[in-house]
């Protein structure tokens, strides 16, 4: 089974601040997924990252795949209280349909 | 862009009621989804389908059963409804890309409360 570890996974900070949260595995991914989830709506996907080194950003976000795809990063720069929300990661399962492995989320509240 | 569209935001049913959620998609996309998200246990995946009138079976189908009839339609029914299955619950839609990506659209999710 192919486990996703996500850490911390809380995280409490103040408007201003960057913050870095991870999320890890012992298993090769061929690509990985962050989505982001406001409490009480599902999970929107944010970015998709596919080849190992790359980094993508989304205006504060910067989003990275490792080099051997077992594990993804994501930065935040200069949070705003917009950006509170669960953090989740996600792969593709080996085996076909489609099925995708989720990490629990970092949970993040960011303080005005 | 993608809309996947649940038929209740909240719902309260009574123990032994048989209760069904439904999730519409309108991008024509082949894979559909069944989630149920609790705390700190995350996603976990009931069942889902790959084509009309398919259906697999997830990590926890128990108590559960599904319907898909149409392309676009998805419906998860609980049998006979238990206080355990009381949860937000989640439906997805993906692409049957052949790809690498795996890209899921989530719905707003429903919140079951079983009494």
């Amino acid at each position: 089974t192919q486990l996703l570890e996500q850490s911390p996974q809380f995280l409490s900070i103040q408007e201003g601040e960057n913050l870095t949260v991870y999320c890890n595995s012992s298993s090769v991914f061929s690509s990985l997924q962050w989505y982001r989830q406001e409490p009480g709506e599902g999970p929107v996907l944010l970015v998709t990252v596919v080849t190992g080194g790359e980094v993508k950003k989304l205006k504060r976000l910067t989003f990275q795949f490792g080099d051997a795809r077992k594990d993804s990063s994501l930065h935040i720069t200069a949070a705003q209280t917009g950006d509170t929300g669960l953090y989740l990661c996600a792969g593709p399962q080996s085996g076909g349909y489609q099925k995708v492995t989720f990490g629990i989320g970092t949970k993040l509240q960011v303080i005005p | 862009d993608v809309k996947v569209t649940q038929s209740s935001r909240y719902l309260v049913k009574r123990t032994g009621e048989k209760v069904f959620l439904e999730c519409v998609q309108d991008m024509d996309h082949e894979n559909m989804f069944w989630y149920r998200q609790d705390p700190g246990l995350g996603l976990r995946l009931i069942y889902f389908s790959y084509d009309v009138k398919m259906k697999e079976k997830g990590d926890i189908p128990e108590g559960y059963s599904v319907s898909r009839e149409k392309k676009e339609r998805f419906s998860l029914i609980l049998e006979s409804a238990s206080t355990n299955q009381t949860s937000m619950y989640l439906c997805a839609s993906s692409f049957h890309l052949g790809g690498l990506t795996y890209e899921q659209y989530f719905g707003p999710g429903t919140r079951l409360t079983v009494t």
